[in-house]
């Protein structure tokens, strides 16, 4: 497996209140990815990051915002977690200059009560 | 935008048998398309890949082909085993871009 790791794996949360997921790499990639997956939907874009501090939507973006400070860490974050928003996380990276694939995380499940 | 369809949803076969999982992409700049294999509880895992300038590739047990005229490209596994049991996921990548662009996902199941 490449060099991704996320925290936490699994979360407990209640309605309202904020969640920060935190994705961490060591294989220098430029790009980062955030999705959610969902049964029946595949695999959703939430953000990307596409350098330090560069980011933009996806195309389910709404309740979420991301950061990336340095280039082996990009945040999640729901600022008032909703239950439609329970579902299993998955960070990706890629970077094509230097290869095609794009590698993914073990994931967090979250739950939102 | 780009959109990918992948069909079917759901695939039974007989262990032994092979299974074909195919899907459509929209956008014509995609080049690369990556299939990948989902465990339950478990990343995402790439299991092969073809670039537009290939027309078929092979890896043991499993291939992809590419037709780029319409737009389809397919997995096929041979010889199935339970251990082929999973949700497969195909994906296509416009040239000099960021995106991957996933199908919904096949769930195969081989029975013994």
């Amino acid at each position: 497996d490449a060099g991704i790791t996320q925290s936490p794996r699994h979360k407990v949360t209640e309605t309202g209140t904020p969640v920060t997921l935190r994705c961490h790499q060591t294989e220098n990639h430029r790009y980062m990815y955030w999705y959610r997956q969902d049964p029946g939907h595949g695999l959703r874009l939430i953000h990307y990051s596409y350098g330090v501090k560069d980011t933009d939507k996806g195309e389910v973006s709404d309740g979420y915002s991301v950061s990336r400070s340095k280039t082996e860490d990009f945040l999640l974050t729901l600022e008032s977690a909703t239950s439609s928003q329970t579902s299993v996380y998955f960070c990706a990276i890629s970077d094509r200059r230097v290869t095609d694939t794009q590698y993914f995380g073990p994931g967090t499940r979250l739950t939102v009560l | 935008g780009e959109n990918v369809e992948q069909h079917p949803s759901t695939l039974s076969v007989q262990e032994g048998d092979s299974a074909v999982i195919k899907c459509t992409y929209s956008d014509s700049a995609s080049n690369y398309f990556p299939w990948y294999k989902q465990e339950l509880g478990k990343r995402p895992q790439l299991i092969i890949d073809i670039r537009s300038n290939v027309g078929e590739k092979k890896d043991q047990r499993i291939a992809v082909t590419l037709n780029k005229t319409a737009k389809h490209f397919s997995l096929h596994i041979t010889e199935t085993q339970p251990e082929d049991s999973a949700v497969y996921f195909c994906a296509a990548s416009p040239f000099g871009t960021y995106k991957y662009i996933f199908g919904t996902g096949t769930r195969l199941k081989v029975l013994a």
